[in-house]
């Protein structure tokens, strides 16, 4: 069962304009999330990352939002631009699990493209 | 270099063969792992190395794979064996300490194939 979701496969978004890629959780245990971009055939590279004790986190153009209650967060892009286009892919994992770091747990990912 | 290395880039492999594919995490970097990425899907967690210490494999999918880093830098994830449904890209990522809330820096992947 996908831990985590991401309902959408690919979003177009025109240039200039907000992206918002979504992404849900079902497990309580995560309190650490994080955005990926993924150009093909490389790996994945950190983009923003968001701690359950906050609800917001900007990073220029990037934001993450963080609703608890409703397992749910999204990372705006304004305004996107071109080389946004890429695979996003959202990931969680436990802040602090004790017996050292945990892998990640993923979403799908979802396709951006930006449209000129 | 700079960010984590994997080689080789590109695998092709015949069912039943043995690979053996290398990742250099960044230097001084605690904390390496290994995930497997199938077409149209996220990366899914494999293993967890601490230095030299294997502390998670609950994602090794079967008992023909095996993970190593006997001098906690370079890691070696070994495929015996190999069957059609191993084709995928298998991604290395580290990080600079032990712990969780550290960002994980990725390679670019083998992508394996086997006919």
């Amino acid at each position: 069962d996908q831990q985590v979701k991401q309902n959408s496969p690919s979003l177009s978004v025109q240039e200039g304009r907000i992206s918002i890629l979504n992404c849900d959780y079902t497990n309580s245990m995560f309190d650490y999330f994080l955005w990926y971009k993924k150009y093909p055939a490389e790996g994945p590279t950190f983009l923003i990352s968001i701690s359950s004790i906050k609800d917001k986190n900007e990073d220029g153009r990037f934001t993450v939002f963080l609703n608890k209650s409703a397992k749910h967060l999204s990372l705006h892009i304004v305004p996107s631009q071109p080389g946004d286009s890429a695979v996003y892919f959202c990931a969680a994992n436990k802040e602090y699990s004790g017996g050292g770091a945990d892998g990640l747990t993923f979403g799908k990912g979802t396709h951006l493209i930006i449209q000129p | 270099g700079a960010g984590v290395s994997q080689s080789p880039r590109y695998k092709v492999a015949k069912r039943g063969q043995d690979v053996a594919l290398r990742c250099d995490p960044i230097s001084g970097h605690v904390s390496l792992f290994w995930y497997q990425q199938a077409l149209g899907q996220g990366p899914e967690f494999l293993t967890y190395f601490q230095n030299e210490a294997q502390l998670d494999k609950s994602g090794l999918p079967s008992d023909r794979f095996f993970a190593e880093r006997p001098e906690g830098s370079v890691s070696t994830l070994k495929i015996q064996r190999t069957q059609q449904e191993d084709s995928a890209v298998y991604l290395c990522a580290s990080t600079k300490n032990s712990d969780s809330i550290y960002e994980q820096y990725f390679g670019p992947g083998t992508r394996l194939t086997v006919t």
